[in-house]
């Protein structure tokens, strides 16, 4: 099946520690995207990568680090700095490159991080 | 990006045409408009998008107005696994981040009842 995965759904941390989500897809998008939805909001766009060994800084990236190493993965680390982690956390993927930038992004089902 | 404005909760009865308001009076002219669903707990799931003509889709119909200032997404025959929250986004037609952004709003919380 081609499509985006994100392991784990669930996710328990404590307090401190440094967390690692994984997001996979096997799509050949060349864009990713991480998002956060904290309860009852919109989504909001923490870091986003065009291409390998390239990302940028959305609307919320303090507390937040990222790699592109490879074309099908873009995994997310929440430090100690993020003082809310707990939350709803998005990846996303879609082609780029194109003039309109109108191409669709497409989510995976998203990991629900807890901190305690 | 434009802002959206939808209701914040809507009914419709199961196997009825369920029809989604949307305003973004403020929306440019190289701008799209993207329609998101999000059933609980999941992730955002992509309907359909359009610039200025109706479009359709296996899921939906979008139906523009002429001034771009609103639209409506339709859902034929709405059924119970439609119940979830519709998102209504305009997105900028620019090269690179800004225009690939999302910008989700409140969106509409539909409830499909039997």
């Amino acid at each position: 099946d081609g499509g985006i995965t994100q392991s784990p759904k669930y996710l328990f941390r404590k307090e401190g520690q440094n967390v690692t989500l994984s997001c996979e897809q096997n799509l050949n998008h060349d864009a990713m995207y991480w998002y956060r939805q904290d309860p009852g909001q919109g989504l909001r766009l923490i870091y986003y990568s065009q291409i390998v060994n390239d990302f940028q800084k959305g609307d919320i990236a303090e507390g937040y680090s990222v790699s592109r190493e490879k074309k099908e993965s873009f995994p997310l680390t929440v430090t100690s700095a993020q003082k809310n982690p707990t939350a709803f956390y998005l990846c996303a993927s879609s082609i780029w490159g194109r003039a309109s930038g109108t191409d669709t992004q497409y989510f995976g089902p998203g990991t629900r991080l807890t901190v305690l | 990006d434009a802002k959206t404005t939808q209701p914040t909760s809507m009914d419709c009865a199961e196997g009825r045409a369920a029809n989604l308001p949307c305003n973004h009076s403020t929306i440019s002219g190289n701008e799209y408009v993207y329609w998101y669903r999000q059933i609980h707990s999941q992730g955002p799931q992509y309907i359909i998008h359009g610039l200025k003509n109706n479009e359709t889709n296996e899921m939906a119909s979008l139906i523009i107005t002429e001034d771009r200032k609103s639209s409506t997404l339709i859902l034929p025959h709405a059924t119970l696994r439609d119940t979830a929250v519709y998102y209504c986004i305009v997105r900028g037609g620019l090269r690179g981040a800004a225009g690939n952004k999302l910008t989700f709003g409140g969106g509409t919380r539909v409830l499909v009842k039997p």
